[in-house]
């Protein structure tokens, strides 16, 4: 079945340090949706990005992340971490219905 | 104003009693999920309907019952609750088209089985 994998449970990092998050997953479909969302503390999930075009980058509020169907991956980047960034993200797959990778806590510091 | 309402969003249930949580969207959308999430499981997918049918149900459970009497409503009852029903429940919908599988949370039910 379909499935996505977050190999970082914790990523730690300074204020104004890159951020990369990693996503790969596996599907049997071609054309697959890929997601991430955040959840800051306390809150729901909510929509970050998404793409289903393979090699083409797709931004919002200073994330980027690009699909590479030919290596399964959807990475999670951003030039420079805010405090404000400290979350869960979720990398997700759409299909007949949406998996969930196990997520990775972002913990930002001064 | 919130487009998805879970009611309530905290409560407290004594192990064996059954809890119903509720979820209403106000999104127009016609899919609608069950999803948990737990110390344990970060977001673990539990039931889909579309057109207040039944698509997908990943919950080994049968305590665990979708109910849709809206299109616009999919509550969860629970029986028999147990410790390890323990989680924040989170109901979502996703558009029908040219959108599809963009989940929408609610603000989530938060239940502690004592």
């Amino acid at each position: 079945g379909d499935s996505v994998t977050q190999t970082e449970g914790l990523v730690t990092l300074t204020e104004g340090l890159p951020v990369m998050l990693n996503c790969t997953y596996q599907t049997i479909y071609s054309n697959p949706f890929l997601f991430w969302y955040v959840q800051h503390l306390n809150e729901s999930p909510r929509l970050l990005l998404k793409s289903f075009t393979d090699n083409k980058r797709t931004e919002h509020q200073g994330f980027h992340a690009t699909l590479h169907k030919s290596s399964s991956s959807f990475h999670l980047q951003k030039s420079s971490a805010q405090l404000s960034d400290s979350a869960l993200y979720y990398c997700a797959l759409g299909g007949y219905k949406v998996v969930f990778g196990s997520g990775t806590r972002l913990l930002v510091s001064p | 104003d919130p487009k998805i309402i879970q009611k309530p969003k905290y409560l407290v249930a004594v192990t064996g009693s059954e809890k119903i949580l509720i979820c209403e969207q106000y999104l127009g959308h016609n899919a609608m999920y069950w999803y948990r999430q737990s110390a344990k499981k970060p977001l673990e997918f539990m039931f889909s309907y579309s057109y207040q049918k039944l698509m997908d149900n990943q919950t080994a459970s049968s305590r665990f019952q979708p109910q849709s009497s809206k299109k616009n409503h999919l509550d969860l009852q629970i029986t028999a609750l147990k410790p390890d029903d323990s989680a924040t429940y989170f109901c979502a919908s996703s558009p029908p088209t040219g959108e599809q599988n963009t989940l929408y949370f609610g603000a989530g039910t938060r239940l502690s089985v004592l």
